[in-house]
Parts: C-alpha cells; structure tokens; sequence
C-alpha cells in the first residue's frame, strides 16, 4: 500500500510572501488531517476533513491559512501571508474513518525567513 | 495548554536493555491512545494503541501500559535495539473528540 504523499519536502520563503503544500492520502482514506509542528513541540491538528467536508478546523488561523480538499482525495494546505512564526514541518495524515490512527507523511518543513 | 505530556525530552539506554518512555495526560475523557515513532525526516509511524478498556497491550518488543487512576501511559521496549533511537511521541483522543493530541515527544537512544 503507498504511503501518504506530500510535496515539497522542503520551502524558504520570505515573510508576507505565499506557500502552499500538496498532500495525497493513502487510496480510500475518508478522514484526512493537517498538522502543525514546531521544532520541539508535538503535532497541533490544524484541519481535519472527512471526505471533503471540514470536520474540525478550530486551530486554524484563517485569517492567514486555508485549506481545501477537492472531490475528497488530494488536499492543499496554504499560507498567505507567511509569518516566521508559521516555520514548522507541517504534516499531512490520513486514515480509512476517524476512529482508527493515522498514517503520517514524510511532512514538508518550511522556513520563513 | 498541554493536555499530553512527555516531561523526558530524551533518554538514553544500552543495547538490550528495557527502555521505559513515559506519559501523562491530563483529560480524564481520553480513552485512545497511541504511541508514535519518529526518524529524522520523516513522519511519524504508529507504533501501538491502547484502548481505556484495557491496562495492557504487547506487540513484540514492544508494551504499553495504561494507569487510567493515574492518568498515566507508559511504553516499554524490551530488548532495546539500536534501531530504536527515534523521537517517541504518545497520543491521546477522548471518547466526544475527533483529534489526537500530541506529547512533546521523547528522543530515545539505544546506545550500541
């Protein structure tokens, strides 16, 4: 079974300028999950998605982030306009309903400078 | 604030000894729990779950136990191995929930 897949694995960017993250879930995958991680701390869910329907995006700053997930399979994560604060890996999960575990991507880390 | 907590951000044990990563929790509505592995660059892998309805769940090397008066998770690996050396994070989700929360994470090394 493929894996979770995100791009890039890697961005620098400045601040105020826009990024934005792929992910693809592993095939049949219902619930699909952005995390946030910041070097030191554990994954903060930012959006959870149940099909593409938004389940829970209470931390998500959406004054500055925005998610979509279109037909319910692949899902974009982005940021406009980046701050240095939102340097983290950001991770992208996904699991066949919300009550089993997720399987995680690789993440992509990103760097505003 | 932090509802799953890993107060040991590192550990170090010898090959072929028991390694314990610990922790704690503090709402008493989670009732899933799981613990991750995490290799530099990549994502975290699940390890093992415990559902609240038991105190003890052993997959091979490895075993995590539930202390649900003390709102405490433990894992055990026994016997270390030098693979091992990863970041150890546990998770937890209450029964009115959808999401995990995540523990700060341990960084385990298994020293040859």
């Amino acid at each position: 079974e493929a894996g979770v897949a995100q791009s890039p694995r890697y961005k620098i960017i400045e601040k105020r300028q826009s990024v934005a993250f792929w992910c693809n879930p592993i095939s049949g995958h219902a619930t699909l999950y952005w995390y946030q991680q910041i070097l030191g701390q554990g994954p903060k869910l930012l959006i959870q998605f149940q099909n593409n329907g938004v389940v829970d995006d209470s931390q998500l700053p959406k004054d500055r982030f925005s998610a979509e997930r279109l037909k319910g399979v692949d899902s974009t994560l982005k940021i406009q306009p980046a701050k240095l604060e939102d340097s983290a890996v950001y991770l992208c999960a996904s699991s066949p309903d919300i009550n089993y575990g997720y399987t995680f991507g690789s993440g992509t880390r990103l760097t505003v400078v | 604030d932090q509802q799953v907590k890993q107060n040991s951000p590192s550990l170090s044990v010898q090959e072929g000894r028991i390694s314990i990563l610990n922790c704690d929790y503090t709402n008493s509505m989670f009732d899933y729990f799981l613990w991750y592995k995490k290799y530099p660059a990549e994502g975290p892998t699940f390890l093992i779950s415990i559902s609240s309805i038991k105190d003890k769940n052993e997959d091979g090397r490895f075993t995590v136990f539930l202390n649900k008066s003390a709102k405490h998770l433990s894992l055990h690996i026994v016997p270390s191995q030098p693979g091992d050396s990863a970041v150890y994070f546990c998770a937890a989700r209450s029964n009115t929930g959808n999401q995990f929360y995540f523990g700060t994470g341990t960084s385990l090394t298994v020293i040859p």
